[in-house]
């Protein structure tokens, strides 16, 4: 089964609008880190925002937040007032476990466009 | 501004080569991930350390594939002998983990440029 599912290939939005990018995520664990990643042309990963499981609330990193049902296993990212340098790959990923192993399981990843 | 570096950012080699990919962690980080990437496989992840010490490499071909941390302010990870299907571009990441009794407080990873290969 897949860790981590993003169900979205492709997206596009206009520019000044919001948009919110799917994640589902399977795990058996109680302790564990959901994360996304935006991956410019350029190829560099840049990390946007991080929600623990144990977290209460939501969480924001300016423009980006994280929609995050616990008992549905979603972590949908939103960014909002999406601007032209928006257009990127966006990755889902999860850290699982307290201990042990703390690599991160990756989603396929969904391409946003923007569009004036 | 304290960043992940990566050498080389391209190689382009023979079959058959050695190829050695470098990789300087932020300094204070305690572990360093590698991870490749390629169009039919995605993101995935090659070799862990922490605290210098391998923790998973079970990603990794091992009889081509070596990972090392031969110092804090070091990472490698070579191939011998590089194949085709070796093309990729592979990023290494480091993050730091502290916490009482493993629980994180922190848990950031941060990824280098990458490097791109291509194996001819």
């Amino acid at each position: 089964a897949q860790k981590i599912t993003q169900t979205q290939p492709g997206m596009f939005v206009q520019e000044k609008e919001a948009v919110t990018l799917d994640c589902t995520y399977d795990t058996s664990d109680q302790s564990y880190g959901l994360f996304w990643y935006k991956q410019p042309s350029s190829g560099e990963m840049i990390f946007l925002i991080y929600q623990g499981s144990y977290d209460e609330q939501n969480a924001t990193e300016g423009r980006y937040s994280l929609n995050f049902q616990k008992a549905r296993k979603s972590a949908n990212l939103v960014i909002s007032a999406s601007q032209l340098g928006d257009s990127a790959m966006y990755f889902c990923a999860m850290r699982e476990g307290d201990t042990g192993r703390r690599a991160l399981t990756f989603g396929s990843g969904t391409r946003l466009q923007v569009q004036p | 501004d304290a960043r992940v570096t990566q050498t080389p950012r391209d190689k382009v080699t023979e079959m058959g080569q050695e190829v050695t990919m470098r990789c300087q962690p932020i300094l204070g980080h305690n572990t360093v991930f590698w991870y490749r990437q390629t169009m039919m496989q995605g993101l995935e992840l090659l070799a862990y350390f922490r605290n210098r010490a391998p923790l998973d490499d079970s990603g990794m071909p091992k009889d081509r594939f070596s990972a090392e941390m031969p110092d804090a302010t070091l990472a490698t990870l070579k191939i011998q002998p590089s194949e085709p299907r070796d093309s990729a571009v592979y990023f290494c990441a480091s993050g730091l983990v502290i916490g009482l009794a493993g629980v994180p407080l922190y848990n950031e990873q941060f990824f280098g440029p990458g490097t791109r290969l291509t194996v001819l």
